[in-house]
């Protein structure tokens, strides 16, 4: 069974740090991997995701992230936080060759303080 | 459309009373999926439509709760005599049916129950 969790329910940084948002997932077999934003009022918008090949994933507004199959973990990385990128953001997982399903943490929300 | 259209995009109703709520998915899209999102938590999975597969209902909370989708394209979810723990917002996805290319979202249907 797929199952995903996403440490700090909450995550504030001062505008320019660094931003590190933590996922780790269990599964049978290494999935499938994906990275959501929530803006306010917004649908969910595709970040990144991780299917095969290279490990180190780039995505859209200079966000990264880096699956590591040795400590089940897909952690989502930012050398500097904007302003803009306050929102919750949302680590999911489907299963390959699976149902396509994604299943979903329950989220971290970003706070950048200026 | 160039993206997931969902409607309306605010509901207010009575307890007891029931919804409808339609998403057109993206064109060409062959796999729908709504999930429900209440307030502090992450996304539960409601029910999944792909081509013209019996739909996977295993995430629906209750028999109050059913979905269709017309001609593989817009699908309608309903709430019949709903309740004041429905009320969240109320999000439909489609993709291309695989599970390597993740999810557009809609904007979803924020749902209040008085």
């Amino acid at each position: 069974a797929q199952s995903v969790t996403q440490l700090g329910s909450h995550v504030s940084v001062s505008e320019g740090a660094l931003v590190l948002l933590r996922c780790n997932y269990s599964s049978s077999v290494p999935p499938y991997l994906f990275w959501y934003v929530q803006y306010p009022n917004q649908g969910l918008q595709l970040l990144l995701k991780y299917t095969t090949g290279a490990t180190l994933v780039k995505g859209i507004n200079g966000f990264e992230a880096e699956f590591k199959k040795s400590e089940t973990s897909f952690h989502l990385t930012k050398p500097s936080a904007h302003m803009s990128d306050a929102a919750e953001y949302f680590c999911a997982v489907s299963e390959r060759g699976g149902a396509n399903n994604l299943f979903f943490g329950t989220g971290t929300r970003l706070t950048v303080i200026p | 459309g160039a993206g997931v259209s969902q409607s309306p995009s605010n509901k207010v109703t009575e307890k007891g009373k029931d919804v409808e709520l339609r998403c057109d998915p993206i064109s060409g899209h062959t796999a729908l999926y709504w999930y429900r999102q209440s307030l502090g938590q992450g996304l539960e999975f409601l029910i999944y439509f792909q081509g013209n597969s019996a739909p996977d209902k295993s995430g629906l909370p209750s028999d109050r709760f059913s979905a269709e989708r017309t001609g593989g394209s817009v699908s309608t979810l309903t709430i019949q005599r709903t309740q004041q723990e429905d009320s969240a917002v109320y999000l439909c996805a489609s993709s291309f049916g695989s599970d390597l290319y993740g999810y557009t979202f809609g904007s979803g249907t924020r749902l209040t129950v008085v």
